[in-house]
């Protein structure tokens, strides 16, 4: 079974702050790495993504870092805000295919 | 606005019914998906279609089956409800695999 695992599974970050997020996979066919995020309530909606032939993407304060050799990938959120407190999840989407295969989650609480 | 829209917010249902979740999705994706969320687990992929009456297993399909009659509206069924199946199920549509789009959910609750 394909799987992603991400860490830490709760982390709690002062206001202005960097929020880090961890995942690994195993499965080197995978194309495409999305972060979701999803506010208490709501489903989760597609906050960045990466292919795995960039080493780095930056939208905003969000940062998706990569490491195709360690097969290894991380969000960073620069100058955190409590409006950030969200439930985070990374993903993997396999070249044959168009599902996903998510990650365990992490409940992200920025204290102000 | 694109959608995905889930018709339950929230269900009751009790041990051994036959339960109907189901979701519509107005973008013509021709990919559905069924996830439940439970914590500490993350997304458990359940049932997938990449097309009209077509359907895949995902990690979790026992217990569970799906109808996609249409393009726009994909079904999960719970054959016979049990307590382990209490959880929050997602609905999520893409034309590509590249970009999901999420319903709100539906926290199941079997008694």
């Amino acid at each position: 079974q394909q799987q992603v695992k991400q860490s830490p599974q709760s982390l709690i970050v002062q206001k202005g702050g960097i929020s880090i997020i961890n995942c690994a996979y195993e499965n080197t066919a995978f194309d495409y790495f999305p972060w979701y995020q999803q506010f208490p309530g709501k489903g989760p909606a597609l906050l960045i993504a990466i292919r795995p032939d960039v080493s780095e993407k930056k939208e905003g304060r969000f940062t998706i870092s990569f490491n195709k050799s360690a097969k290894q990938f991380s969000l960073h959120i620069m100058d955190s805000q409590p409006g950030d407190s969200a439930t985070y999840f990374c993903a993997a989407k396999d070249n044959q295919g168009g599902k996903l295969i998510f990650g365990q989650g992490t409940e992200l609480s920025v204290k102000p | 606005d694109v959608k995905v829209t889930q018709s339950s917010r929230y269900l009751v249902k009790r041990t051994g019914e036959k339960v109907f979740l189901e979701c519509v999705q107005d973008m013509d994706h021709e990919n559905m998906f069924w996830y439940r969320q439970d914590p500490g687990l993350g997304l458990r992929l359940i049932y997938f279609s990449y097309d009209v009456k077509m359907k895949e297993k995902g990690d979790i399909p026992e217990g569970y089956s799906v109808s996609r009659e249409k393009k726009e509206r994909f079904s999960l069924i719970l054959e016979s409800a049990s307590t382990n199946q209490t959880s929050m199920y997602l609905c999520a549509s893409s034309r590509s695999g590249y970009g999901y789009t999420f319903g709100s959910g539906t926290r199941l609750t079997v008694v």
